[in-house]
This record gives C-alpha cells, structure tokens and sequence, in this order.
C-alpha cells in the first residue's frame, strides 16, 4: 500500500516557468510534510516542509501549498533554473503520533528545466 | 551542518556473499536510519535506531541485518546476499527533529 503518491513521475520546464508538483497522502496521522531535493550522485536533502496546521509554506521561490481536506500538497517553483533540476521527493511523518521520526517517501519527480 | 559519511561507496559482490555497509555520523544524533533507493519505488525505510544498541524493523527489513554499536555508527548486513538487493543504499540520522541528514549513499551490485 503506497501511502504517499507522487504525480507527475517525470516533469519537463522551461526556464522561467513555474514547475508544480504533486503529492498526496492516505494516513490521516500524518502531519509533517518535507519536500527533498536530490541531485544525481548525492543523498537527499531537505528542501522546505510543512506542517498540517498552516496551508502554505514560501521559501524564496519554493511554494507548499496544503489541502488537509483533501490531503494533497503541491511544490510550486517559479521561475525555474537549470539549477532546480533534480528529483523531489515528498515525504509524509505523523510526529505527533506512534510514528514519530519515521518518514514516508514519495517515489519522487523528475524535474528538467530547460535553458 | 550535518555531517553522514557512508563506507565504501561502491560495493560489488556476488550471490550468497557477506556484505557490510557502514555509516558514521558527527552530529550526536541520536535516530539513524537505513534506506534503499530503487527507480520506480523510492526512499523505502529499511531498519533504523534511536541509539547504541538499539534497533526498529523498517518497512522492508526481508534480507538486511543492522546493529547500532555507537551514537555515531550503524552498520547494514546483508549476510546472503540476492540480486534483487542491488541498490542505492542510503544512511540518514537526525537528531530527534523530522528533518533527517543523508549520506552520499552506497550502490551496491550483487551478480
């Protein structure tokens, strides 16, 4: 059963434009969402997060929006560089429940920016 | 900033053989965890720690032995090794926050 899903597995994007990517979610205890960043030949690392009580999470020019209702996310990039590509993965953690410490990935998205 | 080293990078090895990955982290972290990495399937938790001996079954543990022998090391042993465990393996800790720290990651090729 795959708790987190991720849409679409792979994302083509001019430069400039706005990249967005989906993510949703089965567990109702999940409460805490990162987005982690992966460039080839490295380990992931954590990109921005949000947390179920807020609706949106801005970081420069990276975007969470939060449905809760409807238990999705989506990672809005805009003004996409070259730079930004690399695989998202969205991961999901119940912190304030029995899982606590325990993320669940995404299988990730697959984010070209063309110059 | 956090600071995951993982050992050896690259690892081949043929079916039935013993393998052991190691990781080493400098944070005084205490949870450390385990991951493979598969295209089509993800981040998918293997074993993880929340400290020197503990050790929690992840969410594919079939095949993998980890033990914890300090705050700052976990090991992952594969003790026969199959080719559906060649991989992308990954360690991370983190220091009880969600945000996890990952290493560069093992790729691990069983013939």
């Amino acid at each position: 059963q795959q708790q987190v899903r991720q849409s679409p597995q792979s994302l083509t994007v001019w430069e400039g434009e706005t990249a967005i990517l989906n993510c949703s979610y089965e567990n109702s205890a999940f409460d805490y969402f990162p987005w982690y960043q992966q460039f080839p030949g490295e380990g992931p690392a954590l990109l921005i997060a949000i947390r179920s009580v807020s609706d949106k999470k801005e970081d420069g020019r990276f975007t969470i929006f939060f449905n809760k209702r409807e238990k999705k996310l989506s990672l809005h990039i805009t003004d996409s560089q070259p730079g930004d590509s690399a695989t998202y993965f969205c991961a999901a953690s119940g912190l304030s429940g029995g899982s606590n410490y325990k993320l669940t990935f995404g299988k990730g998205t697959l984010l070209t920016v063309t110059p | 900033e956090a600071a995951v080293t993982q050992s050896p990078r690259n690892k081949v090895t043929v079916t039935g053989g013993n393998v052991t990955l190691s990781c080493r982290q400098t944070n005084s972290h205490n949870y450390m965890y385990w991951y493979r990495q598969d295209t089509g399937h993800g981040l998918r938790l293997i074993h993880y720690s929340y400290g020197a001996g503990n050790l929690q079954i992840g969410d594919v543990p079939d095949g993998y032995k980890a033990t914890r022998t300090t705050q700052e090391d976990f090991f992952l042993l594969l003790e026969l090794a199959s080719p559906s465990q060649t991989s992308l393996y990954f360690c991370a800790s983190s220091g009880g926050g969600a945000e996890q720290f990952f290493g560069p990651g093992t790729r691990l090729t069983v013939l």
